[in-house]
């Protein structure tokens, strides 16, 4: 079992400043990684997949990186609606899907 | 547009059973994977049951231990999670949610419903 950890589990961050957010996976997973954003009471939401792939919809400000065991999401510059939960998700066994435990992202 | 609907969550004593339903709409049904993810209260997202779109394929997380079954009618459109022998430690939000696969191009999850509670307790 591939088993995804991310960190940190909270990271404080002022509105304007840049987020970098971190996934490691145990074993490689080659570009088969997603990223996934849920605030309070809400379903969550695919903002990347293949490491660095933007969903539909999603912000330029959300990027993506890495290949392998390494991955980073970066929000370039935090917005009030950012300020959430996100969780990283590696597919590189499709359709077996595993999640990190989630980083919460808030307002500093 | 993509639209997905769970129901059928509730109240269940310990080692009880409850069906799991998701009305897909806003896309062919039939053509796409579908799964299903729990989130236990105040904790993070677990993976625990996926099927192709035939019904022909079905995948679930090791922790399960047999106890769920998964499948779908596509002339309902509807997806199904059968749980049985509940444990408090089922407590959470269920959702239902859509993959895609074209090739070698797979987005994973890109459509969730809002998701249904299920509380064993006795």
């Amino acid at each position: 079992e591939i088993v995804m950890t991310q960190s940190p589990a909270t990271l404080s961050v002022s509105p304007g400043e840049r987020a970098t957010l971190s996934c490691r996976a145990s074993q490689s997973v080659t570009s088969n990684l997603a990223w996934y954003q849920q605030k309070p009471g809400q379903a969550p939401r695919l903002l990347i997949y293949g490491a660095s792939t933007r969903a539909t919809g999603i912000p330029a400000r959300f990027s993506g990186s890495g290949s392998g065991t390494e991955f980073t999401l970066t929000i370039s510059s935090l917005q009030s609606e950012d300020f959430a939960v996100y969780y990283c998700q590696q597919y590189n066994n499709w359709p077996l899907y595993t999640f990190g435990q989630g980083t919460k992202l808030e307002i500093k | 547009e993509v639209h997905l609907l769970e129901s059928g969550g509730g109240l269940v004593q310990p080692g009880g059973s409850l069906r799991l339903s998701c009305a897909a709409s806003g896309f062919t049904f039939s053509t796409y994977a579908m799964n299903w993810v729990r989130q236990a209260p105040g904790k993070g997202l677990e993976w625990i049951s996926g099927i192709g779109g035939s019904g022909g394929s079905t995948y679930y997380a090791d922790s399960l231990k047999g106890r769920f079954t998964i499948s779908r009618d596509n002339s309902k459109n509807t997806l199904y999670l059968q749980m049985n022998s509940l444990r408090a430690d089922d407590t959470a939000v269920y959702y239902c949610a859509k993959g895609e696969k074209n090739g070698l191009l797979i987005i994973p999850m890109g459509y969730w419903g809002q998701g249904t509670l299920v509380t064993v307790s006795a």
